[in-house]
């Protein structure tokens, strides 16, 4: 089986911050690898897919970047609106879709 | 507008069997796999599943194997997962997701709660 890992996980940032989430995958999984925006109280939405692609109508602050076992997903400048838990999830060995523990990211 | 709406929340109690639904609509239902997942309170995502509605070719995560059945009825666009018996344990969120294309979750439903208590 495939393990995800994520760090941190939890983080307080101010608005306007750089916000850098890594994901890091037990085995190499080239690109296979998907974020996911959970806000309280409602279903996650996906926002990035196979590592570095926006997924349509995600705002550009949104970015991923990665391959083989390291992935980061960055917010490069924090709002408001994206207080939520942010989780990453690997594909690569289908049909396991295996999620990341996820980042509560929170403003300080 | 693509969607997925999911039947309301349940309380059960344990022994008790369940079968909770998921509707598509706003595109071809048996062109795209659709997958469950469980969140647990306070917890994080778990994929349990997956089925293709054009052929009901299924698949399982081996945590959930056994314990759950994931069935779909094409002609009237709807997913379903089910129990036989219920446990304390099972009490969680689930969601029901598109896959797209990418194998990406790209729509998800809203979610059902389900409560299992004596």
């Amino acid at each position: 089986d495939i393990q995800m890992t994520q760090s941190p996980s939890s983080l307080s940032a101010s608005v306007g911050d750089r916000v850098t989430i890594t994901c890091q995958a037990s085995q190499d999984i080239s690109n296979y690898l998907n974020w996911y925006q959970q806000k309280p109280g409602k279903a996650p939405k996906l926002l990035i897919y196979d590592a570095s692609n926006l997924e349509t109508g995600v705002p550009s602050r949104f970015s991923g970047s990665g391959s083989g076992t390291d992935f980061t997903f960055t917010i490069s400048s924090l709002q408001p609106e994206d207080i939520a838990t942010y989780y990453c999830q690997q594909y690569d060995n289908l049909p396991e879709f295996t999620f990341g523990p996820g980042t509560k990211v929170d403003i300080k | 507008e693509v969607q997925l709406v999911q039947s309301g929340a349940e309380v059960k109690k344990p022994g008790e069997s369940l079968k909770i639904s998921c509707k598509g609509s706003g595109y071809s239902f048996t062109s795209y796999w659709i997958g469950w997942v469980r969140q647990m309170p306070g917890k994080g995502l778990e994929w349990m599943g997956i089925i293709y509605p054009g052929d009901s070719d299924t698949r399982y995560s081996p945590s959930f194997q056994g314990q759950v059945t994931i069935s779909a009825d094409k002609s009237i666009s709807t997913a379903y997962l089910q129990w036989s018996s219920l446990k304390a344990s099972d009490t969680a969120m689930y969601y029901c997701v598109r896959h797209s294309p990418g194998y990406a979750f790209d729509i998800w439903g809203q979610g059902t709660m389900v409560t299992v208590s004596s």
